[in-house]
């Protein structure tokens, strides 16, 4: 079975310093993994995903996340938050067996001026 | 926009009735997701259809149906419903070919059980 989980249900970072989401995954297969932001009232898009390419991905508004198969982790990271980057943030993981996502419980980055 | 319609966008029922929810994939994609977003149970999977046929169940409850017609269209519906069914209701959808699926999620139909 498959399972996600995200350490840190709230993070508060100010404008300008490094965001660190973490997401650690459990899967007994080679996994397919995302990261997923909702902002309030949305649906959810899509950030970056891994799926057994370069285990450095790199995704939209300039996230990036590292696939660590030793640490089973795939954390989320930007160098420098926006304030726009305020929202809910989901680590998901699926296989080439299991398509459909199974999702960490969220983490709500907020954004400090 | 990801191009993955639903609708209603909000839809406010009483215990008991039952209601059907729409989702329209993008132009393409054979597979459609149905997720559950609620404060207890956080993001969960219900179903999974490709061209028209069931592939994976998830915590779907037996009062909650779905099928995709042969527009690729598909509706969930649910019945009998109780307070506990009050949440965002999700479709994605994915052209699932090849070695990954990237899914285009709707942006929600959110049920109010009174």
């Amino acid at each position: 079975a498959q399972s996600v989980t995200q350490l840190g249900s709230h993070v508060s970072v100010s404008e300008g310093a490094l965001v660190l989401l973490r997401c650690n995954y459990s899967s007994s297969v080679p996994p397919y993994l995302f990261w997923y932001v909702q902002y309030p009232n949305q649906g959810l898009q899509l950030l970056l995903k891994y799926t057994s390419a370069a285990t450095l991905v790199k995704g939209i508004n300039g996230f990036e996340a590292e696939f660590k198969k030793s640490e089973t982790s795939f954390h989320l990271t930007k160098p420098s938050a926006h304030m726009s980057d305020a929202a809910e943030y989901f680590c998901a993981v699926s296989d080439e067996g299991r398509r459909a996502l199974t999702f960490g419980s969220g983490t709500r980055l907020q954004v400090q001026p | 926009d990801s191009g993955v319609t639903q609708t209603p966008k909000h839809l406010i029922t009483a215990t008991g009735q039952r209601v059907t929810l729409r989702c329209s994939p993008r132009s393409g994609d054979l597979s459609v997701y149905w997720y559950q977003q609620s404060l207890d149970q956080g993001l969960q999977f219900l179903i999974h259809y490709y061209n028209g046929e069931e592939r994976a169940k998830g915590n779907i409850l037996e009062r909650f149906s779905a099928q995709q017609f042969p527009d690729l269209h598909s509706e969930l519906n649910l019945s009998s419903l109780e307070l506990g069914d009050s949440a965002l209701y999700f479709c994605a959808s994915s052209v699932d070919r090849g070695s990954y699926n990237e899914q285009f999620f709707g942006p929600g139909t959110r049920l109010t059980v009174l």
